[in-house]
């Protein structure tokens, strides 16, 4: 099956700096990677995604790059500010077409990101 | 617009109690997953239902059973609970898959003591 390694598991920036965080995937058959930030207390909330026929894709503050042939795919975000302290997930599946996986998304570990001010 | 409602949002069992785990959608999501939160080992696929009426096994099966009740709700049943048990519990929805993206509850915490 997949696995998703996740890195750093933490990460310390200033507000305005900009943070990056890298996952590495197994399956070369996936092809759709979203990421997830979780807030203390709370459920998971998609903030972005990116499918294998996408090289990037930018949403404000927030970018994510993907490499299909290195089998990686990183999270930039930009200008960042205290409310973006959280635990940022990384994950991938299969699509439809998928067989055996259909239907699974593997999470990474999660990397918690704390903004200074 | 209520989401997942996970209940209970806490629980503390002894080794060897049952209990279930309720998740309600109400956003008329086809697929439902149960996940479990552990430091360190991000989230891990329990069980999970394409569609109303079928279940699978995901990563980390063993020791849970779950139910489809209907299209908005998924239970999961601790039927002896065991000290590795420990930890958050989420429920979340989709569209037709992951890919539609989830939509997850707040999570219950458990602990068996």
């Amino acid at each position: 099956g997949e696995n998703v390694e996740q890195h750093p598991s933490t990460l310390s920036v200033q507000e305005g700096d900009s943070a990056v965080i890298k996952c590495t995937y197994s399956d070369s058959a996936s092809n759709y990677f979203p990421w997830y930030k979780q807030e203390l207390g709370k459920g998971p909330q998609l903030i972005i995604d990116i499918r294998s026929n996408v090289g990037e894709k930018k949403d404000q503050r927030i970018a994510v790059t993907l490499n299909k042939t290195a089998k990686h795919f990183s999270l930039h975000i930009t200008e960042t500010q205290p409310e973006d302290s959280a635990v940022y997930f990384c994950a991938a599946t299969r699509g439809r077409a998928g067989g055996t996986s259909y239907g699974k998304l593997t999470f990474g570990q999660g990397t918690i990101l704390t903004v200074h001010p | 617009n209520a989401g997942v409602t996970q209940t209970p949002k806490f629980q503390v069992l002894k080794t060897g109690q049952s209990m279930t785990l309720q998740c309600a959608q109400d956003m008329n999501h086809n697929s439902m997953y149960w996940y479990r939160q552990d430091p360190g080992m991000g989230l891990r696929l329990i069980y999970y239902s394409a569609s109303e009426g079928t279940t699978d096994k995901g990563e980390v099966p063993n020791g849970y059973n779950v139910s489809r009740l209907n299209k908005r709700e998924f239970s999961l049943r601790l039927e002896s609970a065991a000290p590795s048990q420990t930890s958050v519990y989420f429920c979340a929805s989709s569209v037709t898959g992951p890919w539609d993206g989830y939509t997850f509850g707040s999570g219950t915490r458990l602990t068996v003591v």
